[in-house]
This record gives structure tokens, sequence and C-alpha cells, in this order.
């Protein structure tokens, strides 16, 4: 069974903070999402990293995925209250393209 | 703006009644999913369908049946529904995932309490 670890569960930091979450496993994903899920909605998704090594950025939010293609993180700069949320990383898995997901990163930025 | 259309968002059901989650997608995806989203737990695959007239089995798909009705349409059936049945069911399409990187959208989700 292929497990994606994600830490912290849960976060709360006041606004201008910087932090960063994890993603793990011991599995070698081809593709790693992030989505982002607002209280009562559906997970949205934020970026699509491919490459080993590759970094992305969205504004103040900066993902990487590993060089070995199994681990992956969110990096955010000076947090604001609109970040606030769950976010979710999800591994493509080769083959079955079927996505593992990670437990989830519970985000409170406070004012 | 549709995407991805679930019914009902809440459902109160007695231990052992039957019900439908009905899924529609206006993008003309081929694949659907139906997940449940458990507290402390992620997402976890119920059934997919690959494409029109094929259904699969995924992580947790006992005490559940589905059908994919159309290209548009994939349905979630609850036989007899027990406590631990109690989640938040989502369905989600993506157009092509063999392409890779292709993104799942979700639709808003069904609230399901089992007494």
């Amino acid at each position: 069974t292929q497990l994606l670890e994600q830490s912290p569960q849960f976060l709360s930091i006041q606004e201008g903070e910087n932090l960063t979450v994890y993603c793990n496993s011991s599995s070698v994903f081809s593709s790693l999402q992030w989505y982002r899920q607002e209280p009562g909605e559906g997970p949205v998704l934020l970026v699509t990293v491919v490459t080993g090594g590759e970094v992305k950025k969205l504004k103040r939010l900066t993902f990487q995925f590993g060089d070995a293609r199994k681990d992956s993180s969110l990096h955010i700069t000076a947090a604001q209250p609109g970040d606030t949320g769950l976010y979710l990383c999800a591994g493509v898995v080769d083959s079955n393209y079927q996505l593992i997901w990670g437990a989830g990163t519970k985000l409170i930025i406070k004012p | 703006n549709a995407g991805v259309t679930q019914t009902p968002k809440f459902q109160v059901l007695k231990t052992g009644q039957s019900m439908t989650l009905q899924c529609a997608q206006d993008m003309n995806h081929n694949s659907m999913y139906w997940y449940r989203q458990d507290p402390g737990m992620g997402l976890r695959l119920i059934y997919y369908s690959a494409s029109e007239g094929t259904t699969d089995k995924g992580e947790v798909p006992n005490g559940y049946n589905v059908s994919r009705l159309n290209k548009r349409e994939f349905s979630l059936r609850l036989e007899s529904a027990a406590p631990s049945q109690t989640s938040v069911y989502f369905c989600a399409s993506t157009s092509s995932p063999e392409r890779g990187n292709q993104p799942q959208h979700f639709g808003d989700g069904t609230r399901l309490s089992i007494l």
C-alpha cells in the first residue's frame, strides 16, 4: 500500500510568518499535485510538479518536488489570513494514474 | 460554470436505509471518481470510472456500488447504510488521467450522517 505522509496536520500561526508543509513517501510518483480546500467545498488544484528537483512559485507559495520524486514541500512566505484552509498533497501513481492523498494540513493564519 | 454537481448536499439516514448520491459533470471528462473524506484521513477512493461503461474498485469499496450512467453522470449507492459510512463524499472528474498531470475537479460534497 502506497502512503503519503503529510505534516504537520495542524498549524496555527500569526499573519506575516513563514511556514512549510511536507509530504513524504517511500514510493516514487510520476508527479505530485497540491490542492487547497475551503470549508464546505471540494479541493481545488494549486499546482502540479512533475520533474525531480522542480520548484514552482505562485506568488508567495513555493512548491518543490524532491529529486527522487518521493517527497514535496509547500512553503508560504509572509502568510496572510486569506491563506487559511486545508492543504492536500496527492501523488500520481505511474501504474494506474490514481492519486494517493496525504491526510491534509489544516492551516489557520491569525490576523 | 457548473463543473461537477453533487446532490444532495446534506442527508441523514437511519442504519439500514439505502440511498443514492448523484454526480454530474459538464466538462466532457472521461474519468470520474467517488471519494470519502474523514477527519485526519485525507481522501480515500471508493470507486472510479476510467471511461464510460467501466467501473473499478478503489481503496474502500465495501458497502458501496456505483453506476456510470453515461459520460456525464456517475452515481454512488449505499444499499444498507451503516454508522461507519458517516462521512463527506466527494465526486471528482478528470479529462484523461493517462496523459498525466491532469487535475481532478471536485464537487462541493455530500455530508452524510448515519444514525
